[in-house]
């Protein structure tokens, strides 16, 4: 089964700054890669998606990552950030032939003034 | 269009007893799978349920079991309750084929608490 590993527990970094969030995947084929943000008490909202095609994937809040099989990640980048980007932030794999999707253990970023 | 919707938002319940969470997909999705979320286990797939079938089951004891009904909708249950199972219950929908995952689309869950 296909498996994530988010290596950050947690990040810092001040408003404004870049920010690149890590996650290495496990899967025996090309997987579907999926950013999630997930604030207090909420949901998850999707950032972005790779399914095929343009290994770089652009998402909503500025959001981007890329895919890179040689290296089996899919970072996610956004050049400066905002306060209200403070959140939890999951990547994701699922297998294409069904739905059963794994999660990585997540990464809380926290904004600095 | 709507999104996806669960209910109940919050529940309370003792251990032993056992309790039904629902869940509407996004008009149109046939697809609806179930998460766990814990501070400790993270989010974990239960299972997954399309056209009332289903498809795809997660590493969780019978204790967790669903169905889901001819417009779609989903009812996740779980019976005799642990102090274990309080968590926070994330249903999703997409648009899947036959043969073919998607894109979820996740609800706001229902957070379960077992005293």
């Amino acid at each position: 089964a296909q498996s994530v590993t988010q290596p950050d527990i947690h990040i810092t970094v001040s408003e404004g700054a870049s920010l690149e969030l890590r996650c290495n995947y496990s899967y025996g084929a090309t997987p579907y890669l999926f950013w999630y943000v997930q604030s207090p008490g909420q949901g998850l909202q999707l950032l972005l998606k790779y399914f095929s095609g343009d290994t770089l994937v652009q998402g909503i809040k500025g959001f981007e990552a890329e895919f890179k099989r040689s290296q089996s990640s899919f970072n996610l980048r956004k050049p400066s950030v905002h306060w209200s980007d403070a959140a939890e932030y999951f990547c994701a794999v699922g297998a294409r032939e069904n739905n059963d999707m794994r999660f990585g253990a997540g990464t809380r970023l926290t904004v600095k003034p | 269009k709507a999104g996806v919707t669960q209910t109940p938002r919050y529940l309370i319940k003792t251990r032993g007893q056992q309790v039904t969470l629902s869940c509407s997909p996004i008009s149109g999705h046939r697809s609806v799978s179930w998460y766990q979320q814990t501070p400790g286990q993270g989010l974990q797939f239960l299972f997954e349920y399309f056209s009332e079938t289903q498809r795809n089951k997660g590493n969780f004891p019978g204790r967790f079991s669903g169905r889901q009904f001819s417009n779609s909708r989903s009812e996740m249950n779980v019976s005799t309750l642990e102090l274990g199972d309080s968590a926070l219950y994330l249903c999703a929908s997409s648009l899947r084929t036959s043969d073919l995952g998607g894109e979820q689309f996740f609800g706001p869950g229902t957070r379960l608490t077992v005293l």
